[in-house]
């Protein structure tokens, strides 16, 4: 079946250390995003990518990296500089450009639910 | 820019009584319009969609949205809920394109009383 694994489900960070969290899909989509979400704040977008080998940083990008070495592939590493990163991390896909279809939904993978200790 | 509003955080219905969630949006061009539902601790779903076409938009579960856009609302609706309707539901705009960003409202926790 087709979907977006994100990959572990639970993370827990040190203070002052780098953690990458995963997320592949097979839906052979071409853009592919980072969301954070904090209890009534909703969804906000860290990173996106439209394109291997290119991303663009969303509203809240600081404290955050990514890569986008390969179209299945789009991980998020939570830098020590990001000084409030407990929090849910969901990943997306959408759009096959092969279809020209553009207006299609997204779809999220589990998410990961990162705690600092 | 685009903005999603949706009005009430938490919203409590009793079993069989409608239920109505309200999303207000704003965009600069004709938007794409989604809702999604998310169970605890699980990713979102996509409940319903509207692109273009029939303003009317059936979704799973037996809920439905209507596109308005001289009001710029696409509440969210359902004539009877159920307990396992209990989640909390996302509205969200995009432009479409290439990018195809969502921008997402605050989110409503929807409780569904016996």
């Amino acid at each position: 079946d087709g979907g977006i694994t994100q990959s572990p489900k639970y993370l827990f960070r040190k203070e002052g250390q780098n953690v990458t969290l995963s997320c592949e899909q097979n839906l052979n989509h071409d853009a592919m995003y980072w969301y954070r979400q904090d209890p009534g704040q909703g969804l906000r977008l860290i990173y996106y990518s439209q394109i291997v080998n290119d991303f663009q940083k969303g509203d809240i990008a600081e404290g955050y990296s990514v890569s986008r070495e390969k179209k299945e592939s789009f991980p998020l590493t939570v830098t020590s500089a990001q000084k409030n990163p407990t929090a849910f991390y969901l990943c997306a896909s959408s759009i096959d450009l092969r279809t020209g279809v553009m207006n299609t939904e997204a779809f999220f993978g589990q998410g990961t639910r990162l705690t600092v200790v | 820019a685009q903005s999603v509003t949706q009005l009430g955080s938490h919203v409590s219905v009793s079993e069989g009584a409608l239920v109505l969630l309200r999303c207000n949006y704003s965009s600069s061009v004709p938007p794409y319009l989604f809702w999604y539902v998310q169970y605890p601790n699980q990713g979102l779903q996509l409940l319903l969609k509207y692109t273009t076409g029939a303003t009317l938009v059936k979704g799973i579960n037996g809920f439905e949205a209507e596109f308005k856009k001289s009001e710029t609302s696409f509440h969210l609706t359902k004539p009877s809920a159920h307990m396992s309707d209990a989640a909390e539901y996302f509205c969200a705009v995009s432009e479409g394109g290439a990018t195809n960003k969502l921008i997402f409202g605050t989110g409503t926790l929807l409780a569904v009383q016996p």
